[in-house]
């Protein structure tokens, strides 16, 4: 069965300091990948995705993700974390036509 | 629309009362996908739409909910005799194709007291 881990249900970060969010999934090809940030009250917005290709994907907001397949990771990261970016972060994986599996999601807090 | 949109925001209903939740997709996405987000945790697929059709209600808990979307655009969801634990933010999400990822709606929370 597909599934989605994201391994770090909170972190914390300095304004200005850079930051990855991990996630490993679990599912029998090569699947679509998805990061989705959601602010508090707000609903879901797509930050970047990878379907083939390059591994490295470039995202909104200064996001970006890499791909390895070997390690059935899809980690996200930003050089430099803004206080606007304090969120929850929700990885997730599905295939054309079919409904995607997310995460457990990351939430972002952000010093200043 | 340029979005989804969902109505209600907020629904606050007694327990055992009939809802429905309605999701009106971005104009000319065929798919629409609802979901269920509990609190703390990462949305939970429900059904999804190709066209007027449910390509997918495996995620559907029970015979108490039932969604449909008659002329392939505006889908309701309706949940019979509510629980409490039915209680959480229901989302809608469309897609032109699963290529372009969704784009959601701002959910409905639903509060079954």
């Amino acid at each position: 069965a597909q599934s989605v881990t994201q391994p770090d249900i909170h972190i914390t970060v300095s304004e200005g300091a850079s930051l990855e969010l991990r996630c490993n999934y679990s599912y029998g090809a090569t699947p679509y990948l998805f990061w989705y940030v959601q602010s508090p009250g707000q609903g879901l917005q797509l930050l970047l995705k990878y379907f083939s290709g390059d591994t490295l994907v470039q995202g909104i907001k200064g996001f970006e993700a890499e791909f390895k397949r070997s390690q059935s990771s899809f980690n996200l990261r930003k050089p430099s974390v803004h206080w606007s970016d304090a969120a929850e972060y929700f990885c997730a994986v599905g295939e054309a036509g079919q409904n995607f599996v997310f995460g457990p999601g990351t939430r972002l807090s952000v010093l200043p | 629309g340029a979005g989804v949109s969902q109505t209600p925001s907020n629904k606050v209903t007694e327990k055992g009362k009939y809802v429905e939740l309605r999701c009106d997709p971005i104009s000319g996405h065929t798919a629409l996908y609802w979901y269920r987000q509990s609190l703390g945790q990462g949305p939970e697929f429900l059904i999804y739409f190709q066209g007027t059709g449910a390509a997918d209600d495996s995620g559907l808990p029970n015979d108490r909910f039932f969604a449909v979307r008659p002329e392939g655009s505006v889908s309701t969801l309706k949940i019979q005799r509510t629980e409490r634990g039915d209680s959480a933010v229901y989302l809608c999400a469309s897609s032109f194709t699963a290529n372009y990822g969704y784009t959601f709606g701002s959910g409905t929370r639903l509060t079954v007291v």
